[in-house]
């Protein structure tokens, strides 16, 4: 079973620029996750889908990032205007269902860094 | 949503058993415990999870006490492969559908020849 899949896996750019993160979750997968893990810290859900529906986007800088998910498969994240604070890993995961007992399957993750 | 407590940092030698222990004093009722891994430039990857007592497979064991204030991840017999950051989380099953991991800092693993 091909598992999640993300790019570009790193990415620079500087303050003030735009970028986008593709995502493709495990097929079948109804439920994914966007999460922001800066250095040192644990991973920090930014927003949620369950198909093509936003189920919790509270964590969303929504001034900055936007998100969609195309006919409830693939994702993209965007950040327009990118911060200094913005460089971290931006990592996917995708799960069957709903429900806190379905385990989350994450991808590799992108590494950002903003200069 | 319960918040856990786990040692910021553990280390070991290949060979021994490893115990870490997560404290979540304010979990509820329908709260699951689930534990994850990552590796470096990895991302997380599903360990174990339990509702009480004690639950084993192949990589780990979860011991929970009947209060369930508090839970142990058992790694049993590591090897420098098992360095990783080990994540301690509760969700709740029944909250409308919706699976929210909160990840606290996790507990740093180091496995030492």
């Amino acid at each position: 079973e091909a598992g999640v899949a993300q790019s570009p896996r790193y990415k620079i750019i500087e303050k003030r620029q735009s970028v986008a993160f593709w995502c493709n979750p495990i097929s079948g997968h109804a439920t994914l996750y966007w999460y922001q893990q800066i250095l040192g810290q644990g991973p920090k859900l930014l927003i949620q889908f369950q198909n093509n529906g936003v189920v919790d986007d509270s964590q969303l800088p929504k001034d900055r990032f936007s998100a969609e998910r195309l006919k409830g498969v693939d994702s993209t994240l965007k950040i327009q205007p990118a911060k200094l604070e913005d460089s971290a890993v931006y990592l996917c995961a995708s799960s069957p269902l709903e429900g806190a007992q379905e385990t989350q399957y994450f991808g590799p993750g992108t590494r950002l860094l903003v200069l | 949503l319960a918040k856990t407590t786990q040692p910021i940092s553990m280390d070991s030698y290949e060979g021994q058993e490893v115990n870490i222990t997560c404290s979540h004093n304010n979990i509820a009722t329908n709260d699951y415990i689930t534990w994850y891994q990552q590796f470096p430039s990895q991302g997380p990857r599903f360990i174990i999870q339990g509702y009480k007592t004690k639950v084993t497979n192949e990589v780990a064991s979860l011991f929970i006490p009947a209060d369930r204030k508090s839970s142990t991840l058992s790694l049993p017999r590591v090897s420098l492969s098992d360095t990783a950051v080990y994540y301690c989380l509760v969700g709740d099953m029944f909250s409308g559908g919706y699976n929210k991991l909160i990840f606290g800092a996790g507990t740093r693993l180091a496995v030492h020849p």
